[in-house]
């Protein structure tokens, strides 16, 4: 049973838009979300998080937005650049910043066009 | 650069052999968390050890075994080797619990 769900396998953008990445949920136990950001041959890198106390955060160009209601997390990249181009990781925990360890979605692919 | 180092970066072994991964936190970090990618899984959790102790565990099989040494290096043993457990093995470390994990760059593991 997969409870962390990133339904889109890839997305592609072109430069300067924006990219809106999605992750859905279905433990409402969880408490805390985290982006992870991954390059091949590389380990996942460490985005953005936000408390589930919280409906938005925001950093330079990544804001991640959280609907507890409908278990809904999105992070949105404004504006896209060529080397945001990679795998992005949507994680889950039962405590802040994965205290037992993160539940981790299957990613999406990003694809920044020129 | 995480600070996190795995060794070895890549490993080959055939089925029902025994492996070491070893992986060392960043400085200061006192828990680490050894995850593994499959194709098929995605990241999955295997276990956790905070200042020498385990403290969590998620989907480890019964031929997996971790432990954190005094000096907090932490090493990944995989028994009776099966073909299914080729996968990319992460290594993260944060500086108390609950804090965002960082990861280090993975072990591959190759089962023939």
């Amino acid at each position: 049973d997969q409870q962390v769900k990133q339904n889109s396998p890839s997305l592609s953008v072109q430069e300067g838009r924006i990219s809106i990445l999605n992750c859905d949920y279905t433990n409402s136990m969880f408490d805390y979300f985290l982006w992870y950001k991954k390059y091949p041959a590389e380990g996942p890198t460490f985005l953005i998080s936000i408390s589930s106390i919280k409906d938005k955060n925001e950093d330079g160009r990544f804001t991640v937005f959280l609907n507890k209601s409908a278990k809904h997390l999105s992070l949105h990249i404004v504006p896209s650049q060529p080397g945001d181009s990679a795998v992005y990781f949507c994680a889950a925990s039962l405590r802040r910043g994965g205290a037992d360890g993160l539940t981790f979605g299957k990613g999406t692919h990003l694809i920044i066009q020129p | 650069d995480s600070g996190v180092t795995q060794t070895p970066k890549h490993l080959i072994t055939a089925t029902g052999q025994r492996v070491t991964l070893r992986c060392s936190p960043r400085s200061g970090d006192l828990s680490v968390y050894w995850y593994q990618q499959s194709l098929d899984q995605g990241l999955q959790f295997l276990i956790q050890y905070y200042n020498g102790e385990e403290r969590a565990k998620g989907n480890i099989l019964e031929r997996f075994s971790a432990q954190q040494f005094p000096d907090l290096h932490s090493e990944l043993n995989l028994s009776s080797l099966e073909l299914g457990d080729s996968a990319l093995y992460f290594c993260a470390s944060s500086a108390m619990r609950g804090n965002e994990q960082f990861f280090g760059p993975g072990t591959r593991l190759t089962v023939l």
